[in-house]
């Protein structure tokens, strides 16, 4: 079966300061969701990335997807503290986009 | 147009009671998921549902864990006889029928804890 690792479990950065999040997949990406998730709540979506080597970008948030579809990362540039969260990267399968698998999450504190 | 809502968002239960959780999609959507989140173990697909149709359920439990979307009202996932292992977030997400790769969209969940 598919496995997501997260890279690392959890960070702490300066505010200003850049940061990668990186989400390794055991098995090829059919599409690849990145969520964020505050502590005691729900999910909010950031992107999603289905070909390889696409690249997204929304405000400071930019996710790409490798040219193999097996890596995603996902990069915040002059972090804030309104950037704290969970990461969480999500794949899709094969034959199913909506059944998703999730990688442990990164902890992203930013420090003002 | 509203979110998906997820009542309620906090549930206490003793153990072997029954929890109910509710989930109603955004308008328009008829696809629904049910996700759990366990301290320390991420997100794991439960059931996979359409309007009064389970398309999916080879992550829920086998016993004691029922999921419905009828075709009026919120989807319920139902737990029967709940133990502390139960204890953990629950988020249902929705997405629209015709429409393919697109993000799902989650509710704020339903905590539950067994005590």
């Amino acid at each position: 079966s598919q496995e997501l690792e997260q890279s690392p479990q959890s960070l702490i950065v300066q505010e200003g300061k850049n940061l990668t999040i990186n989400c390794t997949s055991s098995k090829t990406l059919y599409g690849l969701y990145w969520y964020k998730q505050k502590y005691g709540e729900g999910l909010i979506f950031l992107m999603m990335l289905q070909k390889g080597g696409e690249e997204k970008s929304h405000e400071k948030i930019t996710a790409k997807l490798d040219e193999k579809k097996q890596q995603s990362s996902l990069h915040i540039t002059a972090s804030q503290p309104s950037h704290a969260g969970i990461y969480l990267c999500g794949a899709a399968n094969a034959g199913n986009n909506r059944k998703l698998i999730w990688g442990l999450g990164t902890s992203l504190a930013v420090n003002p | 147009n509203a979110g998906v809502m997820q009542n309620p968002r906090h549930l206490v239960r003793r153990r072997g009671q029954e929890a109910r959780l509710r989930c109603s999609p955004m308008k328009g959507h008829s696809h629904v998921y049910w996700y759990r989140q366990l301290p320390e173990e991420g997100l794991k697909f439960m059931v996979y549902l359409q309007k009064e149709n389970i398309i999916d359920e080879s992550g829920m439990p086998k016993e004691r864990f029922s999921a419905e979307f009828p075709k009026e009202g919120p989807s319920i996932l139902r737990i029967q006889q709940v133990v502390r292992g139960d204890s953990a977030a629950y988020f249902c997400a929705s997405s629209p029928q015709a429409t393919r790769n697109t993000e799902a969209f989650f509710g704020q969940g339903t905590r539950l804890t067994v005590v």
